[in-house]
């Protein structure tokens, strides 16, 4: 049992390259989400979903892109990378119950992104 | 802004000490988490309190929630040089939306 796998571990990217945040679940959880992690700020949501073909915007949504077309895979993409998207980037899922956020979240161990 | 917020920011103590750390938010939840990060590591969720509920406990672990303060507390009990790690707070607001919001954590050093 994998749980949720990311992938790729680290990454440079130059400004203005795009590139695609790979994450899988292998857990059949309905929601999952993207997070980046900046020293000081805590977690800041980028993105969610509630299952396939739903997708909605967090706090940070901005230059970045998601789809979920199955349960599985939630990918994020990186339009136009900027030095401020540099950043360790976690994507988590769940299963929800009840139609209340009452579960915990699975973490990957995240991306570490570097935008040079 | 964040809708929690940890504190302190950085803790200390000897092995053995207990350990606590305090979380504030601003708007009316469902929920509040606890959860652990190891240095380079993903997140591992702890424990969650419901808002009717007032404490919790899981092993060494103690959560309190006072909603009327809008505040919890995470008592981590005869600490371990493996407790070390950041502990974050996260909250999922009552406004129906599936946001968990997290806190900015503390830094948790346990001293052998």
């Amino acid at each position: 049992n994998a749980g949720v796998t990311q992938t790729p571990k680290f990454q440079v990217l130059k400004t203005g390259q795009s590139m695609t945040l790979q994450c899988a679940q292998d857990m059949n959880h309905e929601y999952m989400s993207w997070y980046r992690q900046d020293p000081g700020m805590g977690l800041r949501l980028i993105h969610y979903s509630v299952g396939a073909g739903i997708t909605d915007q967090g706090e940070v949504p901005n230059g970045y892109n998601v789809s979920r077309s199955t349960t599985e895979d939630f990918p994020l993409r990186l339009l136009s990378a900027a030095p401020s998207q540099t950043s360790v980037y976690f994507c988590a899922s769940s299963y929800m119950g009840g139609g209340s956020y009452n579960s915990p979240l699975h973490f990957g161990n995240g991306t570490r992104l570097t935008v040079t | 802004s964040q809708q929690g917020e940890e504190d302190p920011q950085a803790l200390s103590i000897q092995e053995g000490e207990n350990a606590t750390m305090n979380c504030s938010y601003k708007t009316s939840i469902n929920n509040l988490q606890w959860y652990r990060q190891n240095s380079g590591r993903g997140l591992v969720h702890l424990i969650l309190i419901r808002s009717n509920e007032r404490e919790k406990h899981s092993g060494r672990l103690r959560v309190t929630l006072d909603t009327s303060k809008k505040s919890s507390s995470l008592l981590i009990t005869a600490s371990r040089a493996a407790d070390t790690a950041s502990y974050f707070c996260a909250t999922d607001a009552i406004t129906g939306a599936q946001k968990l919001v997290f806190g900015q954590g503390t830094r948790l050093t346990i001293n052998p």
